[in-house]
Formats: structure tokens, C-alpha cells, sequence
């Protein structure tokens, strides 16, 4: 089945750098969305964008998303380490009224 | 408002045993969902119910059934439970399946022995 998967699994960085995630996907979609997810916790939405956007930011997030590379990135600037997370993408798919989840990536910020 | 909420949050059965996972919301959302997450694996989609009154299949359904007993509350049943079942369990609802943001439960971490 299509499903995100994004690059890298794992990403450790200092407090105060910045960090890139990235998500491919195979087939055509209507949004792609970003979640977070604390160790034992359930998943908190992040920020979706449509298939007919190309940027969106919210706070200290910056999403963009390329669709003729069904490709997107999740950038945090200047990290804390209560980002420290596990960040999965996910994408609906034009033809379901399904998410499908990625694996996502591992996030581990440093004081 | 308490969004997305579920019971239990820890379980522990045994082999060929049953049990209901239980989810309610209360945001007024028309789509719920079920999904399980294994360590290195994501979320995988169990069932979902797009609207109240209709329920359909994810990508790792069997084992499993499924009543959206009314507009708040979505259930997950396993009738005769298998270590391979072994797994966090999350509940999420959305306004509309497939367009919107979705909201999920804290999760039932569910042993099977």
C-alpha cells in the first residue's frame, strides 16, 4: 500500500540547531499532514497542507511540499529539547478517505 | 471538552481471550478511526467509520471488528485474541475522513501473552 516514509529515522541534534525531516510518498494526493508524538503518548496534529499549496508555517514549523516529487519537509528552526518527539507524515491519498502513517523519524534535541 | 478519550489504557490477556476497546469523543466529528502501532512500524489503519452508520476496513483488519455504536463512540473488538495482537491501540476522530486534521486518544497498550 502507498505509505510516507520519511528520511532520516533518527536525527540528534544541539538545542538551538535547526532540523529537517523529510517524506516521500508514491501516488497522488489531497493533503499531506505532520504529527508528533511524545514517547507513550498519543499523536498531536502539527500542520497540514493541501496538494495545491507549496509552503505553510506555523510558530517555529515550516512545511513545504512538492508534488511533481511527491516529496515534503518538516523544518524546525532553533530546537529545544521539549521537541524531542518522534514526527510521522501522513498523506491522504486522492482516491481514499484514508491517512496512511509513514514510520517516522526520531528526533532527539540536546540541552 | 476532553477531546478523544479511551479505555482501557493498559491490558493484559491471554491467548483465545476477548475483549472491547472503547473510544468516545466529543468534538462532534463524523469520521473515527482505529489504528495500531508496533515499535519501527508507524500506524497502521484497522477500521475506520467514515460517517455514523458505516464502518470499513484498513489495511490490518483481521482479528478484529468494529461498531460505531452512535455518532460519539467507536468500539474495537478482538474475539479471540493472538500474541501477534500484541500492541498500542489508538482511537482518533475527524471532521471529514481523508481531508481533515485528526484528533487522536492517549492509547490502550494491550499485551497478549
Amino acid at each position: 500500500s502507498q505509505q510516507g516514509e520519511e528520511d532520516p529515522q533518527a536525527l540528534s541534534i544541539q538545542e538551538g540547531e535547526n532540523a529537517t525531516m523529510n517524506c516521500s510518498y508514491k501516488t497522488s494526493i489531497n493533503n499531506l499532514q505532520w504529527y508528533r508524538q511524545n514517547s507513550g503518548r498519543g499523536l498531536v496534529h502539527l500542520i497540514l497542507i493541501r496538494s495545491n499549496e507549496r509552503e505553510k508555517h506555523s510558530g517555529r514549523l515550516r512545511v513545504t511540499l512538492d508534488t511533481s516529487k511527491k516529496s515534503s519537509s518538516l523544518l524546525i528552526t532553533a530546537s529545544r529539547a521539549a521537541d524531542t518527539a518522534s514526527y510521522f507524515c501522513a498523506t491522504a491519498p486522492s482516491n481514499t478517505d484514508k491517512l496512511i502513517f509513514g514510520t517516522g523519524t526520531r528526533l532527539q534535541v540536546f540541552p | 471538552n476532553a477531546g478523544v478519550t479511551q479505555t482501557p489504557k493498559f491490558q493484559v490477556l491471554k491467548t483465545g481471550q476477548s475483549m472491547t476497546l472503547q473510544c468516545a469523543q466529543d468534538m462532534n466529528h463524523n469520521s473515527m478511526y482505529w489504528y495500531r502501532q508496533d515499535p519501527g512500524m508507524g500506524l497502521r489503519l484497522i477500521y475506520y467509520s467514515a460517517s455514523e452508520g458505516t464502518t470499513d476496513k484498513g489495511e490490518v483488519p483481521n482479528g478484529y471488528n468494529v461498531s460505531r455504536l452512535n455518532k460519539r463512540e467507536f468500539s474495537l473488538r478482538l474475539e479471540s485474541a493472538a500474541p501477534s495482537q500484541t500492541s498500542v491501540y489508538f482511537c482518533a476522530s475527524s471532521e471529514v475522513a481523508g481531508l481533515d486534521t485528526q484528533y487522536f486518544g492517549p492509547g490502550t497498550r494491550l499485551t497478549v501473552l
